[in-house]
């Protein structure tokens, strides 16, 4: 069974930062892309980012390109997203999402139950 | 990138009726290149359809998706209880992948 286990979220001021982390397990984590996905408070689903396979190609949303960074670490089943200069618009729910493509993204195949990132002075 | 479009913003129906929920993109969806997606109230969503017409792993067949180039339609034939919730489309035809603003299937 394919288990994707968030953490890392909390509650940082305008112009932090925050790392997230998911842990993966029930599934070979080295072929498949690996996402992350937002939901803002009482909004819809917003994809954030993207990493390959092999972590060399790296997608990201306008919305956060320049400020976020993601990465993944294949020997411990881990992909994280670097968020930096956070702005209120950043605090939404993040969602961890396995996809079903090696090096584009597809569709969102299996979702974690998500960490809360709250930005706030 | 392409905007996807969902309606109506809410059905209310009661169970066993049937559903029927549209997402209309700004431009043609490659290949056919749709996914749905449900979500009841704090929990992640749920994978339901890709390919616009493909049912996930497990996915009931009371759910149907169907449509190609800009128009797509999810129909769940005889709402059960369960399936009371909010329902969005993504496209994953061009980058960036988007996804509608949703379709909340509420109990009459």
């Amino acid at each position: 069974e394919v288990q994707l286990l968030e953490s890392g979220g909390g509650v940082v001021q305008p112009g932090g930062s925050l790392r997230l982390s998911c842990t993966a397990s029930g599934f070979d984590f080295t072929m498949y892309v690996m996402n992350w996905v937002r939901q803002a408070p009482g909004k819809g689903l917003e994809w954030v980012s993207g990493i390959s396979d092999t972590g060399l190609t790296t997608y990201y949303a306008d919305s956060v390109k320049g400020r976020f960074t993601i990465s993944r670490d294949n020997a411990k089943n881990t992909v994280s997203l670097l968020m930096h200069s956070l702005r209120a618009e950043d605090a939404a729910i993040y969602y961890c999402a396995k996809d079903v493509g090696s090096t584009h993204i597809y569709y969102f195949q299996s979702w974690g139950q998500g960490t809360l990132v709250a930005v706030s002075s | 990138e392409i905007v996807l479009t969902q309606s109506p913003g809410t059905l209310s129906l009661s169970p066993g009726e049937r559903a029927t929920l549209s997402c209309r993109a700004s431009e043609s969806v490659s290949t056919g290149y749709l996914a749905w997606y449900q979500q009841t109230p704090g929990q992640a969503p749920r994978f339901l359809i890709f390919g616009a017409s493909s049912r996930a792993a497990g996915i009931p067949d009371r759910f149907r998706g169907s449509g190609s180039g800009t128009d797509f339609t999810l129909t769940i034939s005889r709402l059960e209880p369960e399936d009371f919730a909010v329902y969005y489309c993504q496209q994953y035809g061009s980058s960036p992948p988007t996804f509608g603003g949703g379709t909340k299937v509420e109990i009459k």
